[in-house]
């Protein structure tokens, strides 16, 4: 049901920027692009979401693929706060499953000091 | 703004019981959803309500059950608990139900051990 490939693992040091891929190869015209990410020892969180065009918040990035097959999560200064597991989601917008929100395993990113 | 709040957070049972866990969303938001969260399986969604009426359901037993009261909070219902159902048992809570572009805020979680 994922519907979305990304990498098991990442490292940065901190400070430095981030880009975490995401695959979804069989992503609809109009599904979104959603990326929570879930710190140790919590419920997950919004980190943000996009459609078409590239978004930017105080949090994060999105880069989208101009075929939407792809995106990335761009972390301009990574901190050790960072450290999580980030879900790369696409929300469904059909039918009886609309608005679900499909985890994969999404990618533990490693912050060194 | 409170965020969302879920109780107990920790909880251990045994085989063959039952349990209920009780999620109450933001002040506002009407749509509550339920996951599972395992090592081996990762996040599953359960259900989603939204005005008191089950609108999406996950597929898991007719063992997991839950309802949504007038004033959006929510509690989920395992009956004849089973060891597999040990897991963090999060909720979420949206403005809206089904809204692609709605953000869902999780709670912390209820940790279930099943003994």
């Amino acid at each position: 049901d994922a519907k979305t490939t990304q990498p098991n693992s990442m490292e940065s040091n901190e400070e430095e920027p981030v880009h975490l891929p995401c695959n979804h190869s069989t992503i609809s015209g109009t599904d979104y692009i959603h990326w929570y990410r879930q710190l140790p020892s919590q419920g997950p969180e919004y980190v943000i979401h996009g459609l078409t065009s590239n978004v930017n918040n105080r949090m994060a990035s999105l880069a989208i693929a101009e075929d939407r097959k792809s995106s990335t999560l761009i972390l301009h200064r990574a901190t050790l706060r960072d450290a999580a597991v980030y879900y790369c989601i696409l929300r469904d917008t059909r039918g009886s499953t609309l608005g679900r929100l499909y985890f994969g395993r999404g990618t533990q990113l490693t912050v060194w000091p | 703004k409170a965020g969302v709040t879920q109780t107990p957070r920790y909880l251990i049972k045994t085989r063959g019981q039952q349990v209920t866990l009780s999620c109450s969303p933001i002040s506002g938001h009407r749509s509550v959803s339920w996951y599972q969260q395992t090592p081996g399986q990762g996040l599953q969604f359960l259900f989603e309500y939204f005005s008191e009426t089950q609108r999406n359901k996950g597929n898991f037993p007719g063992r997991f059950s839950g309802r949504q009261f007038s004033n959006s909070r929510s509690e989920m219902n395992v009956s004849t608990l089973e060891l597999g159902d040990s897991a963090l048992y999060l909720c979420a809570s949206s403005l809206l139900a089904g809204a692609t572009t709605d953000t869902q805020y999780f709670g912390p979680g209820t940790r279930l051990t099943v003994l």
